[in-house]
């Protein structure tokens, strides 16, 4: 059981929108910084977006996060086949004293 | 470019011990934090434990506290993972993480070596 919580599996066209979310507590999310990482099967985790909103060097702006309170979302636009990977939101739990994850959200990309 | 490459992973008996290495490259090692995150086969992400830049400040996952011992050797570049008392439950796949700005922010990530724990 994960700390935080995201939808198991997401789904859409090539060239749509969508957004994965990812709730929380007061604890972590509420305040704390979140990350999204990116996993293809067999590969490391790849840091798709920091500090809620922030894009490290190199990952295209199709990307996007937002964080309102203890909920954070990650938005891809322009789908592409090769978006497809599973997406963990990860951040810090000021209790726990402990980094969490979400279980995990599988895209695919119709 | 960074790089962190992972070894020591293989297959024990519950209750025995492993050692995890994690040798960094492609940065200043001793300017980070770093940490060890692992993923159950099919599983998702797991925070394990961390260290700071130091080797003063440790800090672990209530599932692994009393059992395992995160450390570094900054002249060798590496991070260790020293793991006793394992259990069936211990079994995934090690991740190295170079630690971020933030708490619970890792912005490099090693492949990851298998640890199975098995009678």
């Amino acid at each position: 059981q994960s700390v935080l919580t995201q939808p198991p599996s997401v789904s859409a066209a090539p060239g749509q929108k969508v957004t994965i979310s990812c709730s929380g507590s007061s604890s972590n999310i509420g305040n704390n910084n979140v990350c999204w990482y990116q996993q293809f099967p067999g590969t490391a985790p790849k840091l798709l977006i920091y500090d809620n909103n922030k894009r490290p060097s190199g990952i295209p702006d199709r990307f996007s996060g937002s964080k309102s309170g203890t909920s954070a979302t990650l938005g891809i636009t322009g789908l592409q086949t090769g978006d497809e990977a599973d997406y963990y939101c990860g951040t810090w739990d000021s209790s726990l004293s402990e980094g969490v994850f979400g279980g995990g959200t599988k895209l695919t990309v119709l | 470019e960074v790089q962190l490459e992972e070894s020591g992973g293989g297959a024990v008996r519950p209750g025995g011990s492993l050692r995890l290495s994690c040798v960094a490259s492609g940065f200043s090692f001793d300017d980070y934090g770093m940490s060890w995150v692992r993923q159950g086969p099919g599983k998702g992400l797991e925070w394990v434990s961390g260290v700071n830049w130091h080797g003063s400040i440790t800090t672990y996952a209530e599932s692994v506290k009393g059992r395992f011992t995160i450390s570094r050797d900054n002249a060798k570049n590496s991070l260790y993972l020293q793991m006793t008392s394992l259990r069936v439950e211990d079994t995934a796949f090690y991740h190295c993480a170079r630690d971020g700005g933030y708490l619970g922010e890792f912005d490099s990530w090693g492949q990851g070596t298998l640890v199975t724990v098995s009678s």
